[in-house]
């Protein structure tokens, strides 16, 4: 199972919106309905962002948005904040009680 | 609190083995679904170990299969990860994962981790 794609790093200044894609296979993203995203800080545990592709957990501000579209899930933050400025990795069921993950984006606040 | 602690990690042989705990407080580890994911120095995520609430059922990502071995003891409320034949690729921080929501397939509570490192 190779890792989804995203793209290494993306940018932008505070208040600007930030897209970050995730692209899968038809055995992933597209079949199942079950993407999540994590937030990562250096040398901090994950933190699950959205789940269900477009769920939020409680406490997780509604800047933070997920979508998907066939084999291409995306994380978009609304309303960049310097506390934005993190590691940000999507996650796909792939059947058969497996996941996957993908490549990792640098969120950098200009 | 709600927490997930790891503990067992350090400095192993290539060809060694170690043994990962993840012992879970403030719930019922016994009622979630759990798995383990590493990550490697500098790089991403890496989903590696699944196991049902009951513990009989158990899945792995292709490079652990027959190495690593999953388990845990709900009455002790502690989840358990064995390593064996490691290689130095096997360099890690090992984090424990909770499976969360009504139907689970997102990870909801992470452990801070356990580095191990293969160097000989």
């Amino acid at each position: 199972q190779s890792a989804l794609t995203q793209p290494r790093s993306v940018s932008g200044s505070p208040g600007q919106s930030v897209t970050i894609s995730c692209t899968g296979t038809s055995n992933d993203i597209d079949y199942y309905e079950y993407v999540s995203w994590y937030q990562q800080h250096p040398g901090r545990a994950p933190r699950l962002l959205i789940y269900d592709v477009t769920k939020r957990p409680s406490g997780v501000p509604d800047r933070f948005s997920g979508s998907k579209s066939g084999n291409t899930a995306s994380l978009t933050i609304s309303g960049l904040q310097i506390e934005d400025e993190s590691d940000y990795y999507c996650c796909s069921y792939a059947g058969s009680y497996t996941y996957v993950f993908g490549t990792g984006t640098t969120v950098t606040v200009l | 609190e709600v927490q997930l602690v790891e503990s067992g990690g350090g400095l192993v042989q290539p060809g060694g083995s170690l043994r990962l705990s993840c012992e879970a407080s403030g719930f019922v580890l016994g009622n979630h679904e759990m798995n383990w994911v590493r990550q490697s120095p500098g790089k991403g995520l890496e989903w590696l170990s699944y196991i049902n609430a009951g513990g009989t059922k158990s899945h792995y990502t292709a490079s652990v299969t027959g190495r690593f071995t999953v388990s845990r003891d709900n009455a002790k409320n502690s989840l358990y990860l064995q390593l064996n034949s490691l290689r130095v690729e096997d360099s890690a921080i090992y984090f424990c994962a909770r499976e969360g929501g009504v139907a689970g397939f997102n990870f909801d509570l992470w452990g801070q981790g356990a580095r191990v490192t293969v160097s000989s």
